[in-house]
């Protein structure tokens, strides 16, 4: 089936730093990748879309100066947390489309749980 | 203003048994729906898809059916099995539109099968 990974999957940092996390699709070229947020006991929200080789396209009321999203590859994307504050503590999830025949079909990675002291 | 709806935010089921899961949408723009299974602190697993051009699709245990008129899909869990508590979402694309084929997500039923 189709993998996602995403690293980290925990990070701790201090109020005012910056965080990377990683989304890799494995076996598959994607791409479209998406970026998510998840508050507790809450529906998926999505943030970006980020489309290989160009810049990401931003829902409404997502920061792009904060979330700063680069998709340099097929199997990689990268969502940048810029000066992170305690408010950006939340599950922050990625996800791909397999591509021809799936168009849909997103597949996701395990999640990075943020935690901004 | 959710333009996909879980109305039961929990369901509990024993074991055994059938688990039916709702989900309404309103945008009469989506063509294709798909369920997605969560567990605490992990990604959405996809489940299964359906097209608008059908009605039910199967999958083992997994049957999904789309009723297009009353923009209604339920998600059918038979038998339900522990390993199936979790978090199901049912999620919402219109392929008609340009490019990124974007989901909507509705908030999650949380279901609790009990041994």
């Amino acid at each position: 089936g189709a993998v996602v990974s995403q690293h980290p999957s925990r990070v701790i940092c201090k109020s005012g730093t910056s965080v990377k996390i990683e989304c890799r699709s494995l076996d598959f070229q994607a791409t479209t990748m998406f970026w998510y947020r998840q508050f507790p006991k809450k529906s998926l929200m999505l943030m970006a879309t980020s489309n290989e080789g160009s810049k990401a396209t931003y829902e409404q009321g997502v920061e792009k100066d904060k979330f700063l999203i680069n998709h340099a590859s097929l199997t990689l994307s990268t969502l940048t947390v810029t000066s992170a504050h305690p408010e950006d503590s939340s599950f922050y999830i990625c996800s791909a489309n397999r591509g021809l025949g799936f168009p849909d079909t997103q597949y996701f990675g395990p999640g990075t749980r943020l935690t901004v002291l | 203003d959710q333009q996909v709806k879980q109305n039961s935010p929990s369901l509990s089921v024993q074991e055994g048994r059938i688990s039916i899961l709702n989900c309404d949408y309103t945008n009469s723009m989506f063509d294709y729906f798909l369920w997605y299974k969560k567990y605490p602190a992990e990604g959405p697993t996809f489940l299964i898809s359906i097209s608008s051009i059908k009605d039910k699709n199967e999958d083992g245990r997994f049957t999904v059916f789309l009723n297009k008129s009353a923009k209604h899909l339920s998600l059918h869990i038979v038998p339900s099995q522990p390993g199936d508590s979790a978090v199901y979402f049912c999620a919402a694309s219109d392929r008609s539109g340009a490019g990124s084929y974007q989901l909507t997500f509705g908030k999650g039923t949380k279901l609790s099968v009990i041994p």
